[in-house]
């Protein structure tokens, strides 16, 4: 099955400085790749994802990178806010079947941005 | 957008009793939906995927009679805690599909077994 893996675990940022965080997954089916925003006690909100025919996508201060020979994908966020402090998921699945398939995510990292 | 609604949000419950949880699909119809277990500061773990009108696939090492999971309609699916241990307190969420590529997650149940 698929393997994501996540890093840093942990990242804590100056306001305004970038925080990038890096995921490898191991089943080179996958082709969709999404990230999550988790607060605390909070359900995982979807903050940007891409498909593996596309290599970088940007939305406002948020971009994710996937590189498919290498088999990993990057967020970044730029111009970091405290209320960008949070966890951050990503995630794998294949392509999506008939009856609907599984997502696999990474470890987590836990962002603090330091006002 | 796509909702999916999730009850109770808390639930406390005494060792040995059952506890049931559900997960609507709001404005759209969820031919499978997946039950995630959360440990605090830990990844979502997938614990079993839903699938209306058959059978749940239970990942492996989660007891099936255990979690109990019955999805009898395009719009809900349900998740019984059975026999309740203060080992089975976790945050519990679910996701549905909602097209290609599309999930969405429910709000989350924090249950306390006492």
């Amino acid at each position: 099955g698929e393997n994501v893996e996540q890093h840093p675990s942990t990242l804590s940022v100056q306001e305004g400085d970038s925080a990038v965080i890096k995921c490898t997954y191991s089943d080179s089916a996958s082709n969709y790749f999404p990230w999550y925003k988790q607060e605390l006690g909070k359900r995982p909100q979807l903050i940007i994802d891409i498909r593996s025919n596309v290599g970088e996508k940007k939305d406002q201060r948020i971009a994710v990178t996937l590189n498919k020979t290498a088999k990993h994908f990057s967020l970044h966020i730029t111009e970091t806010q405290p209320e960008d402090s949070a966890v951050y998921f990503c995630a794998a699945t294949p392509p999506l079947k008939a009856a609907g398939n599984k997502l696999t995510f990474g470890g987590g990292t836990r962002v603090l941005v330091k006002p | 957008g796509a909702v999916v609604s999730q009850h109770p949000s808390r639930v406390i419950c005494k060792s040995g009793t059952s506890v049931k949880i559900e997960c609507r699909s709001l404005d759209f119809q969820a031919t499978t939906m997946f039950w995630y277990r959360q440990f605090p500061k830990k990844s979502l773990m997938l614990m079993a995927t839903s699938n209306e009108g058959s059978k749940a696939t239970y990942e492996q090492g989660v007891e099936k009679d255990k979690f109990l999971i019955n999805h009898a309609s395009l719009t809900l699916s349900t998740l019984t805690v059975t026999s309740a241990h203060p080992e089975d307190s976790s945050f519990y969420i679910c996701s549905a599909t909602t097209g290609v590529y599309g999930y969405t997650f429910g709000s989350g149940t924090r249950l306390t077994v006492v």
